[in-house]
């Protein structure tokens, strides 16, 4: 059981460049979410999503898009990279109940330098 | 919105020995959920112990307690003896409560970093 997996596990970008941050959960949860984590400011929301098909902005959404075209996957781009996104990204991803809410589950991080 | 504080960077304890971690938060909701994370050096985001705040009984889980204070929105996490895979660094998060079809969103503390030591 693999839970969330994130691919890559590093990358190092030039300024201006694109690319793609790939998220997937097997575990058949319906919300996914986007985090980036920088030093001495624990992790952040990016953008999440409560179901295929749907999409929403977190906290720091500037300069990042996210699609949702199948439920086990949750994909985070970057259309133009810059230095200020240098960080850690997590993806995780969460099961709603009528009366309570599951924790978050953690995909193991991807470490994305831009120079 | 929420905001959770961590206002020790840094901790150290000798193996064996007990460490209490701090956290606090502040919230206009009545129904939430607090948790404690766990990341190591291989900086997988391990879920450590949770809370519901209608629960007035401290969650455990081994090795693991809370004090969890409503009241005072206070929420710390006691670590009994000590072990070397202990080390990590700690944060806490808070979640409120939503409906089905709303995302339960977490806010972060910054973080503690926890050395267990010989």
């Amino acid at each position: 059981n693999a839970g969330v997996t994130q691919t890559p596990k590093f990358r190092v970008l030039k300024t201006g460049q694109s690319m793609t941050l790939l998220c997937a959960q097997d575990m058949n949860h319906e919300y996914m979410y986007w985090y980036r984590q920088d030093p001495g400011m624990g992790l952040r929301l990016i953008h999440y999503s409560v179901g295929e098909g749907t999409t929403a902005k977190g906290e720091v959404p500037d300069g990042y898009n996210v699609s949702r075209l199948k439920k086990q996957n949750f994909l985070l781009g970057l259309e133009s990279a810059a230095p200020s996104q240098t960080s850690v990204y997590f993806c995780a991803s969460s099961e709603p109940r009528r009366d309570w809410n599951t924790e978050a589950f953690f995909g193991q991080g991807t470490r994305l330098t831009v120079v | 919105a929420q905001t959770v504080t961590q206002s020790q960077p840094e901790m150290s304890v000798q193996e064996a020995e007990t460490v209490t971690l701090s956290c606090t938060y502040d919230t206009s909701e009545n129904n939430y959920y607090l948790f404690w994370y766990k990341q190591p050096p291989s900086r997988q985001m391990i879920l450590v112990i949770r809370q519901e705040a209608y629960k007035q009984q401290n969650a455990t889980e081994n090795r693991f307690s809370v004090n969890f204070q409503k009241a005072a929105k206070s929420f710390s996490l006691k670590i009994s003896d000590s072990q070397l895979g202990d080390t990590a660094m700690y944060f806490c998060a808070f979640m409120k409560h939503v409906p089905t079809g709303t995302a339960s969103k977490l806010t972060f503390g910054t973080g503690t970093r926890l050395q267990v030591t010989l």
